[in-house]
């Protein structure tokens, strides 16, 4: 398996765009995560799907962000519209029953 | 909820010499405790991980151990190379029960 696959590697957008950020999990996990991080704040959960269903959204900073996994392959977070401080690198992970989480590369986002 | 503290936050040894990092959770239910490494530009990595029905694991230069009675567990890393120079995280969860919570992280650097 490739692994986790996050994209794009890098965005830089302006303030107010629409951002999709992308990934595609470990076929066969059944969790699947995504991240923020930043040097203030560390490495925060936004979001958490068990078998496609969102299970925990308390860490979705605001009504600006959603995330939607469609299928099990699949998940997609959105930032509409996206300020400066949205500033971050965003993972997502996929896992088996809550175990060793993996990782993707991440993506970069920059607003301006 | 659980809560994971950690410390140091950074941890500067000499190549050669060991490093220790430790956590501290809230939550007796949580049974499973990963330790990530994450290098510049990627994604955290588990390194090792331990289930409460054990007080120590060793993998070749890194042990970790656990104290389930004070709720801590430690990494241990055993004669430093530079290329253990990384940010490490420590995270409790409930296996089989959804998210880890992580610890904010410690920069380890491992001077030649």
């Amino acid at each position: 398996d490739a692994g986790v696959i996050q994209s794009p590697r890098h965005e830089v957008t302006e303030m107010g765009q629409e951002v999709t950020l992308r990934c595609k999990p470990i076929s066969g996990h059944n969790s699947l995560f995504w991240y923020r991080q930043t040097m203030m704040r560390g490495l925060e959960l936004l979001i958490y799907f068990n078998n496609n269903v969102p299970i925990d959204d308390s860490g979705m900073p605001e009504d600006r962000f959603s995330a939607k996994m469609p299928n099990a392959s699949f998940s997609t977070l959105k930032i509409q519209p996206s300020e400066p401080r949205d500033s971050a690198v965003y993972f997502c992970a996929s896992s088996l029953y809550a175990l060793e989480a993996f990782f993707g590369q991440g993506t970069r986002l920059t607003v301006v | 909820g659980e809560n994971v503290e950690q410390h140091p936050s950074t941890l500067s040894v000499q190549e050669g010499d060991s490093a220790v990092i430790k956590c501290t959770y809230s939550d007796s239910a949580s049974n499973y405790f990963p330790w990530y490494k994450q290098e510049l530009g990627k994604g955290p990595q588990l390194i090792i991980d331990i289930r409460s029905n054990v007080g120590e694991k060793k993998d070749q230069r890194i042990a970790v151990t656990l104290n389930k009675t004070a709720k801590h567990f430690s990494l241990h890393i055993t004669e430093t190379q530079p290329e253990d120079s990384a940010v490490y995280f420590c995270a409790a969860s409930r296996a089989n029960a959804g998210k880890s919570t992580f610890g904010d992280g410690t920069t380890l650097t491992v001077k030649p």
